[in-house]
């Protein structure tokens, strides 16, 4: 397995526009996040799922943004009409099915977003 | 809820000192506590965790950390600093089965 995979690596789009990004976790994790990170800033938490099911949502995450996981298997966020303050690096992260609450996140490497 | 706290955005040290990244918790109950580092452009990557089998925990690249139940925190150490440390620094917890991540803290290593 080659870790947590998210796609594409980096995305400049026009104001505007929609863009869709993908990821696909370790593949027997039934556990998938999405996160926002902004520069000097911390991962802040949008979203989760347990297997194909979207268990919470943050208030950050407006109207705009959706995400699916169809199958519970790999991941989708996508942002409508997307804005200057959508610039950010996105990354997902999955985790194992484990009983323990201390079961570590592993992190895809970030789908970077640039809104010009 | 609970939550992390971070001190200081920046911390600069010389190669071969002692780096020290500290980090308190907020929570009611017994907190589940991580530490991750992320590299320029790259996504996080864990260096330890808090299991309550030990207070003193060992990671990679030498890093450590001691949970204090008395003083709420969980503070990152080691040693002597490589430049190769130089990278962001996260503390995070468990709540509602999410991790909640700290602000961050800039590790600077100094030839």
């Amino acid at each position: 397995d080659t870790g947590v995979s998210q796609n594409p690596r980096h995305k400049i789009t026009k104001r505007g526009q929609n863009v869709t990004f993908r990821c696909d976790p370790i593949s027997e994790h039934n556990r998938l996040y999405w996160y926002r990170q902004t520069l000097g800033q911390g991962p802040e938490f949008l979203t989760y799922f347990q297997n194909e099911a979207q268990l919470e949502k943050s208030r950050l995450l407006s109207d705009r943004f959706s995400a699916e996981r169809p199958k519970g298997s790999f991941s989708t966020l996508e942002i409508q009409r997307t804005e200057q303050g959508d610039s950010a690096m996105y990354l997902c992260a999955s985790r194992g099915s484990g009983g323990s609450m201390n079961t570590e996140a592993f992190f895809g490497q970030g789908t970077r977003l640039t809104v010009v | 809820a609970q939550s992390v706290t971070q001190l200081g955005s920046h911390v600069s040290v010389s190669e071969g000192a002692l780096v020290l990244l500290r980090c308190n918790y907020s929570s009611s109950v017994p907190p589940y506590l991580f530490w991750y580092v992320q590299y320029p452009n790259q996504g996080l990557q864990l260096l330890l965790k808090y299991t309550s089998a030990a207070t003193l925990v060992k990671g990679i690249n030498g890093f450590e950390a001691e949970f204090k139940k008395s003083e709420t925190s969980f503070h990152l150490t080691k040693p002597s600093a490589h430049m190769s440390d130089a990278a962001e620094y996260f503390c995070a917890v468990i709540f509602t089965d999410k991790l909640i991540f700290g602000t961050g803290t800039r590790l600077q290593v100094f030839p």
